[in-house]
């Protein structure tokens, strides 16, 4: 297994535009998180995936986001009418499907969001 | 999810022991201490975890006391690819990840 990955890497964007964000989890893991983090900060969880239904959402995800894991495999965050203060780094991560490895979670490399 | 704090800043001479404190007062019986590293523009990585008990891994050994309101994350070897944000959480089995802004961690040669 390769890991998570996310896709794209980097993405620099104009003000007012939307972007969307793809991570592919570990294969065999049924739990999937999104997290955003900006510059010096640690991590700040957004919202997590059991198989493809959304359990929670953070406050911090305004009605501009938007994820989505279908098929409860690949998940996509989307933003709507970006803004300068979503530039960030937003980290995916997944996990296995036993409560006492929920918190083991294997990160992606995080897609890098500059909005001009 | 209770609340932890680290210090800002440590180094470490490069083959010697890295000690990384945390404290968590406010610790509650069901939660685990859980240990995680960020490494300059990489996704945070696991290292260990634990509820009461020491617990020793590959990559490091995990200390808890015996009233769990304190913790300390051993490296017992640290090399310069330790160098890392360590970030000590205190969860329960929620999945749901509260971090800090952890300890950078800088080892010299």
């Amino acid at each position: 297994d390769t890991g998570v990955s996310q896709d794209p890497r980097h993405k620099i964007t104009k003000r007012g535009q939307n972007v969307t964000f793809r991570c592919d989890p570990i294969s065999e893991h049924n739990r999937l998180y999104w997290y955003r983090q900006t510059l010096g900060q640690g991590p700040e969880f957004l919202t997590y995936f059991q198989n493809e239904a959304q359990l929670e959402k953070s406050r911090l995800l305004s009605d501009r986001f938007s994820a989505e894991r279908p098929k409860g495999s690949f998940s996509t965050l989307e933003i709507q009418r970006t803004e300068q203060g979503d530039s960030a780094m937003y980290l995916c991560a997944s996990s296995g499907r036993t409560a006492s490895s929920y918190n083991e979670q294997f990160f992606g490399p995080g897609t890098r969001l500059t909005v001009l | 999810d209770a609340k932890t704090t680290q210090p800002p800043s440590m180094d470490c001479a490069e083959g010697r022991a890295a000690n990384l404190p945390c404290n968590h007062s406010t610790i509650s019986g069901n939660e685990y201490v859980y240990w995680y590293r960020q490494i300059h523009s990489q996704g945070p990585q696991y290292i260990i975890h634990g509820l009461k008990n020491n617990e020793t891994n590959e990559m490091a050994s995990l200390i808890i006391t015996e009233d769990r309101k304190s913790s300390t994350l051993i490296l017992p070897h640290a090399t310069l690819r330790d160098t890392a944000v360590y970030y000590c959480i205190v969860s329960s089995n929620t999945g749901k990840l509260i971090f800090g802004q952890g300890t950078t961690l800088q080892v010299k040669p």
